[in-house]
């Protein structure tokens, strides 16, 4: 059974802060890793889906990077907004398997 | 419509009835998913149809679930004799096949089981 971690499970943080989390997964037959945003009362929102060790992703104030060999991957907010109060998930894919979830990393950011 | 639809949005049901909760995936999406989210849990996998093959039905947690798919349509999860442990959000996703593409969600299917 897969077992993606994510940590820290939950984050107040001020506005304009930056902030960051990790999202650990075994890096044995590697395939994709997703990060998703999901907010209360909508549906999770994708953010990046990234492939190659050392891929770096940017969205906005957002951005990801991916370390396949250890078996991690960080997600950074850059000047943390209300709006981006939300669950951050991570997501492996792995061989041909569905994407097997993390249990998210709540963010909450203080106006 | 334009994204994943599910419905009923929410659901109050007594221990014992049967439930069922529909998905109207993305036109043109091969791939189906349903996960389901408890309390303090993560995202956990439930079933996935890709096209005409066999349903991946691996993370389905008991035989009083069950789930169809029309075609490459409709799709509808059934839980029986529903059970207080069965209340979750019912997560329904489509994409256009498997591999690394995103998947995209539903706002999911709020069920209480009282």
């Amino acid at each position: 059974i897969l077992n993606v971690e994510q940590s820290p499970q939950s984050l107040h943080v001020q506005e304009g802060d930056s902030t960051n989390f990790t999202c650990s997964f075994p890096s044995s037959n590697f395939y994709a890793l997703h990060w998703y945003r999901w907010e209360t009362a909508k549906s999770p929102e994708a953010l990046f889906v990234m492939t190659l060790n050392g891929d770096e992703k940017k969205k906005g104030r957002i951005s990801a990077t991916l370390n396949t060999k250890e078996g991690y991957s960080y997600l950074y907010i850059k000047g943390s907004q209300p709006e981006d109060s939300a669950t951050y998930l991570c997501a492996l894919r792995s061989g041909n398997t569905p994407l097997v979830f993390g249990k998210g990393t709540r963010l909450s950011v203080i106006a | 419509g334009a994204g994943v639809s599910q419905s009923p949005s929410n659901k109050v049901t007594e221990k014992g009835k049967d439930v069922e909760l529909r998905c109207d995936p993305i036109s043109g999406h091969t791939a189906l998913y349903w996960y389901r989210q408890r309390l303090g849990q993560g995202l956990e996998f439930l079933i996935y149809f890709q096209g005409n093959s066999a349903p991946d039905k691996s993370g389905l947690p008991s035989d009083r679930f069950s789930a169809e798919r029309t075609g490459e349509s409709v799709s509808t999860l059934t839980i029986q004799r529903t059970q207080q442990e069965d209340s979750a959000v019912y997560l329904c996703a489509s994409s256009p096949k498997t591999g690394v593409n995103t998947i995209y969600f539903g706002e999911g299917s709020w069920l209480t089981v009282v």
